[in-house]
């Protein structure tokens, strides 16, 4: 089974920084199959990264993501006060999909 | 518009079960894959059951199964998830879950989920 693992567990920024979220898979995966789903409090998670680069409908444009093989990366270019949630990566393509631990991103 | 409501959540004591529903509309149910995904308190989100779209396949979590199972009517728009068995690490946000038609195991739209509390 195929492990992703997320780092930083936090991070602590302003509005209108620029995060860098990092998903690290145990071993090398189609960037086909890499998501990223957005988790506010109190709601269910949203799509906004499939095929590791392309956005999901309604998605802004100041969400992007990039990598292939072991390392794949999302971020967010400016952040806006509707932002900051917990991230979540996942492999899918087949039965399990895995879901990364999750990286929050929090007012500093 | 995709809507997607689950039910049936609550209190259980161990060993005992429980069903949850999901009511699908805005989209063709029955051309669809759907999942239940979980979420202990606090914890990260971990992927229970996939069902096809014409219920011919069903996989489940090792961590469910034998004790679970997934199944839909596609005539009432419905997917289920039966419960047996219940442990307290089956504590969880139960959430169900549309998959791509484009992909496997791609989730494009989530319920708001059902919380599922087992303890004595």
């Amino acid at each position: 089974e195929i492990v992703l693992t997320q780092s930083p567990g936090t991070l602590s920024l302003s509005p209108g920084e620029r995060a860098t979220l990092s998903c690290r898979a145990s071993q090398s995966v189609s960037s086909s199959y890499v998501a990223w789903y957005q988790q506010k409090p109190g709601q269910a998670p949203r799509l906004l990264i499939y095929g590791a680069s392309s956005r999901a409908t309604g998605i802004p444009d100041r969400f992007s993501g990039s990598g292939s093989g072991t390392d794949f990366t999302l971020t967010i270019s400016r952040l806006e006060p509707e932002d900051f949630a917990v991230f979540y990566c996942q492999h899918y393509g087949y039965s399990p999909g895995t879901f990364g631990r999750g990286t929050k991103v929090e007012i500093k | 518009q995709v809507h997607l409501v689950e039910s049936g959540g609550g209190v259980a004591q161990p060993g005992r079960s429980l069903r949850l529903s999901c009511a699908a509309s805005g989209f063709s149910f029955s051309s669809y894959g759907m999942h239940w995904v979980r979420q202990a308190p606090g914890k990260g989100l971990e992927w229970v059951a996939v069902i096809w779209h014409d219920g011919s396949n069903q996989y489940l979590a090792d961590s469910v199964k034998g004790r679970f199972t997934i199944s839909r009517d596609n005539l009432k728009n419905t997917v289920y998830l039966q419960m047996n068995s219940l442990r307290a690490d089956d504590t969880a946000v139960y959430y169900c879950a549309r998959e791509s038609f484009i992909v496997t195991g791609l989730l494009d739209d989530w319920g708001q989920g059902t919380l599922v509390t087992v303890s004595s």
